[in-house]
């Protein structure tokens, strides 16, 4: 089955610091790649949508020089959190369009997320 | 806009017995449905997709049905055990973007 990988699981820094988070499908191909960020109790909410070889497309209200997402490779996407502080602290979850050609119907491969906790 | 509701919010059943989870989708122009497990501080489990133009899925003891013209979807749990015990989200599928209810945390008690 198609497995989306994510690093690091956990990181742990002081405010101020940028962390950055990796996401990358380890078998197949994945034009699109997507971020999402859960608060303690709370549903999965879109932060990004994050094409190969383009600028991402940012979700209402999500600012884009804080939240830096770079899809280098059909493989790999990297969510920077610049100048972190502790209200950036959340459940960093990416996921990976299966890229068959198939439009919408294609399905979503989630990785297993990265806890972020910001001093 | 897609508005996802999942009704129940919590529940708590003994082992055993047959669940019904509810979701309830806004905007009917959806592509598939994709009910999630995630247990406590972990990432999300694919549990069944159903394309649009499908009516149910089934997986072991679970079964999701979808009426996309009403903007409902149903995953029923048949036989429920411990293990079961998580929290449970619906997805539904515009042209690109998956859109996530509010979940139902579901305990099974021994």
């Amino acid at each position: 089955g198609a497995v989306v990988s994510q690093h690091p699981s956990r990181v742990i820094c002081k405010s101020g610091t940028s962390v950055k988070i990796e996401c990358r499908s380890l078998d197949f191909q994945a034009t699109t790649m997507f971020w999402y960020r859960q608060f303690p109790k709370q549903s999965l909410m879109l932060m990004a949508t994050s094409n190969e070889g383009s600028k991402a497309t940012y979700e209402q209200g999500v600012e884009k020089d804080k939240f830096l997402i770079n899809h280098a490779s059909l493989t790999l996407s990297t969510l920077t959190v610049t100048s972190a502080h502790p209200e950036d602290s959340s459940f960093y979850i990416c996921s990976a369009d299966r890229d068959r050609g198939l439009g919408g119907t294609d399905t979503q491969y989630f990785g297993p997320g990265t806890r972020l906790t910001v001093l | 806009k897609q508005e996802v509701t999942q009704i129940p919010a919590a529940l708590s059943v003994p082992e055993g017995e047959n669940l019904v989870l509810n979701c309830s989708f806004t905007d009917s122009a959806i592509y598939n449905l994709q009910w999630f497990r995630q247990d406590p501080g972990k990432g999300l489990t694919s549990l069944l997709l159903i394309q649009s133009s499908q009516r149910e899925q089934t997986s072991g003891r679970l079964n999701a049905s979808l009426d996309k013209s009403s903007g409902r979807s149903t995953l029923y749990i048949a036989a429920s055990q411990p293990g079961d015990s998580a929290t449970y989200l619906c997805a539904p599928k515009g042209l690109w973007k998956l859109v996530f209810g509010t979940g139902t945390r579901l305990l099974v008690s021994p």
